[in-house]
């Protein structure tokens, strides 16, 4: 069990496109989900904590109204880039959490490509 | 905030020995510990995580060790494989929230 699924695996667009990408638990219900970023050879960094029917938290230096989070379902939590530009070329991770103090599950992440 | 330091970056061991790696974290609050194995376009995979009321914890090849003193924990592979080439990532937190990670090592193993 806990399978965590995300749409799509890997995306290119131009500059200025907006993208949505989907983190879904597919054998849970999460109560939180949490959005990271991957630059190539290096860690992930965690961008925004997402509760079900509330707002997301967004960490120091993200911008909340860049990186949209929505998180309308307990299974189901939405991360759009709105006008992507080059610079936010990433790995995109999400990961799910069923309950406090259980591990977190990743997806397997979405490799963004802006031109 | 918490912040999580790695070491090796790059650990190449022989197939069949052990592979060790370490990493100190600085939030006394923090109270969770996991390990993830990251291969080559994939998300990470939890692999063993420790909690703070226990100080080692052991699953076939792989265990890890915590001392809360002096906040460092450690992944110990014993009999590596081929397929246990990858980057590992080490990480800590709370019980809900978001996690920090060490900047991963990558582990090579020649066969």
């Amino acid at each position: 069990g806990a399978v965590v699924s995300q749409h799509p695996s890997w995306v290119i667009c131009k500059s200025g496109t907006s993208v949505k990408i989907e983190c879904r638990s597919l054998d849970f219900q999460a109560t939180t989900m949490f959005w990271y970023r991957q630059f190539p050879k290096q860690s992930l960094m965690l961008m925004a904590t997402s509760n079900e029917g509330s707002k997301a938290t967004y960490e120091q230096g993200v911008e909340k109204d860049k990186f949209l989070i929505n998180h309308a379902s307990l299974t189901l939590s939405t991360l759009t880039v709105t006008s992507a530009h080059p610079e936010d070329s990433s790995f995109y991770i999400c990961s799910a959490l069923r309950a406090p103090n259980q591990p977190q599950h990743f997806g397997d992440g979405t490799r963004l490509s802006i031109l | 905030g918490e912040n999580v330091e790695q070491h090796p970056s790059t650990l190449s061991v022989q197939e069949g020995d052990s592979a060790v790696i370490k990493c100190t974290y600085s939030d006394s609050a923090s109270n969770y510990f996991p390990w993830y194995k990251q291969e080559l376009g994939k998300g990470p995979q939890l692999i063993i995580d420790i909690r703070s009321n226990v100080g080692e914890k052991k699953d076939q090849r792989i265990a890890v060790t915590l001392n809360k003193t002096a906040k460092h924990f450690s992944l110990h592979i014993t009999e590596t494989q081929p397929e246990d080439s990858a980057v590992y990532f080490c990480a800590a937190g709370g019980g809900a929230d978001g996690l920090t990670f060490g900047k991963g090592t990558h582990l090579i193993i020649q066969p």
